[in-house]
């Protein structure tokens, strides 16, 4: 089983909506959760981070972490075209580079 | 945009022929990364550093090797390309480690071995 696991669609919704996007893990050690957006043929970019369990808002994103069930979300609200891309969840105990999921690909349609 | 700078961009090589990818930076990070990305298996660590002359081997290590001599660039050298190489490599930067506060990507590199 893969440390972080992440299904990569695609995804396809209207513009307006509601996106949810979920990675689960399995190594409890991870303390730092983050999303990467990656659009096509560019490299990815880092779009919130969290540290352990709770919710993180910006604007019109929210990542949330749950550790007793090893599961983390990201919601945008009110999708717009320019969200579709490529979502990256990553993670990260103390002493050990990122571990990636395989992203999902999301597309908004207008 | 970090400065992060990658060459070249596209490369077609033939299998068993030396290649040499390039990152060069102008954040005075001090640690840096090569992963590869393909379809199905996300982004994997390959190598990173944690400084002039110390690296350390990432996931799919093997057949891939790399060398940093100044703070500033970061080589990923695949000794003898095969078709499985074939993938979009990236640089990445941060400045603490491990990366838990913002990592920054290059653009990536394109290889096809043929």
């Amino acid at each position: 089983q893969k440390e972080v696991e992440q299904d990569p669609g695609p995804l396809s919704v209207p513009e307006g909506a509601i996106v949810s996007l979920n990675c689960t893990y399995s190594n409890s050690a991870f303390q730092y959760f983050m999303w990467y957006r990656q659009y096509s043929r560019k490299g990815p970019e880092l779009l919130m981070y969290t540290y352990s369990s709770g919710n993180k808002e910006d604007g019109r994103f929210t990542a949330q972490v749950d550790k007793s069930s090893k599961y983390i979300s990201l919601f945008i609200r009110d999708s717009q075209p320019s969200d579709s891309a490529t979502y990256l969840c990553a993670m990260v105990s103390g002493n050990t580079p990122l571990v990636f999921g395989k992203g999902t690909r999301l597309s908004v349609i207008a | 945009d970090a400065g992060i700078t990658q060459s070249p961009r596209h490369k077609v090589t033939e299998t068993g022929t030396p290649v040499t990818l390039r990152c060069h930076q102008t954040e005075n990070h001090r640690y840096m990364y090569w992963y590869r990305q393909d379809p199905g298996h996300g982004l994997r660590l390959i190598h990173y550093s944690y400084g002039v002359k110390d690296t350390d081997k990432g996931e799919v290590s093997d057949g891939y090797s790399v060398s940093r001599s100044k703070t500033e660039d970061f080589l990923l050298t695949l000794e003898s390309a095969t078709s499985s190489q074939t993938s979009v490599y990236f640089c990445a930067i941060s400045e603490s480690r491990p990366m838990n506060t913002e990592a920054f990507f290059g653009q990536g590199t394109r290889l096809t071995v043929v």
